[in-house]
């Protein structure tokens, strides 16, 4: 079964909007955290924002932020004002605690494209 | 502070043939992991080594191996390539054993085999 999910293989948003990009996961483990990473074509996956499956409030990181709704499993990116520069694929991930390593597991990515 | 540095960022292989990665982490860093990265089966694990001792490992078949020295670099082999084993490969270091702090990716290297 597939720990990580994202439903969006794409999603279009003009610059300047916000957008909302989907995750949900699965996991038993009560201690985890969530991590979204940036993938531009240049291949770097570049870490954007973290939340904690202990964490009360949502994370936030400049126009970043993580709608967390853990009896949903879901841990939502939301992207505000949209930048021409956003353009790129956006992985979501898990690490658990029972693993006692770093190791992630990634979702399939979501390809965003910001329009002008 | 310099990144995760990977190298080479290209190579191209022909079948049979062995490959090792290398990797710099961000100074300071303890922690280092391998990721393949493929159209199909996108970001999957491979290995991870901390204090240079392999913590964890993914399900890849023994051609894959790495390892740790003590100031942290870190090396992966492939040994007889196959077409299947063409992918981007990343390296990721983290400060902390675990928690809350994320993994800083390498450029990658990208691996053609033919």
């Amino acid at each position: 079964a597939q720990k990580i999910t994202q439903t969006q293989p794409g999603m279009f948003v003009q610059e300047k909007e916000a957008v909302t990009l989907d995750c949900t996961y699965d996991t038993s483990d009560p201690s985890y955290g969530l991590f979204w990473y940036k993938q531009p074509s240049s291949g770097e996956m570049i870490f954007l924002i973290y939340q904690g499956s202990y964490d009360q409030q949502n994370a936030t990181e400049g126009r970043y932020s993580l709608n967390f709704q853990k009896a949903r499993k879901s841990a939502n990116l939301v992207i505000s004002a949209s930048q021409l520069g956003d353009s790129a694929m956006y992985f979501c991930a898990m690490r658990e605690g029972r693993s006692g390593s770093e190791k992630l597991v990634f979702g399939k990515g979501t390809k965003l494209t910001v329009n002008p | 502070k310099a990144g995760v540095t990977q190298t080479p960022r290209y190579l191209i292989k022909t079948r049979g043939q062995q490959v090792t990665l290398s990797c710099s982490p961000i100074s300071g860093h303890r922690s280092v992991s391998w990721y393949q990265q493929t159209p199909g089966q996108g970001l999957q694990f491979l290995f991870e080594y901390f204090s240079e001792t392999q913590r964890n490992k993914g399900n890849f078949p023994g051609r894959f191996s790495g390892r740790q020295f003590s100031n942290s670099r870190s090396e992966m082999n492939v040994s007889t390539l196959e077409l299947g084993d063409s992918a981007l490969y990343l390296c990721a270091s983290s400060q902390k054993a675990w928690g809350s702090s994320p993994l800083h990716f390498g450029n990658g290297t990208r691996l053609t085999v033919t």
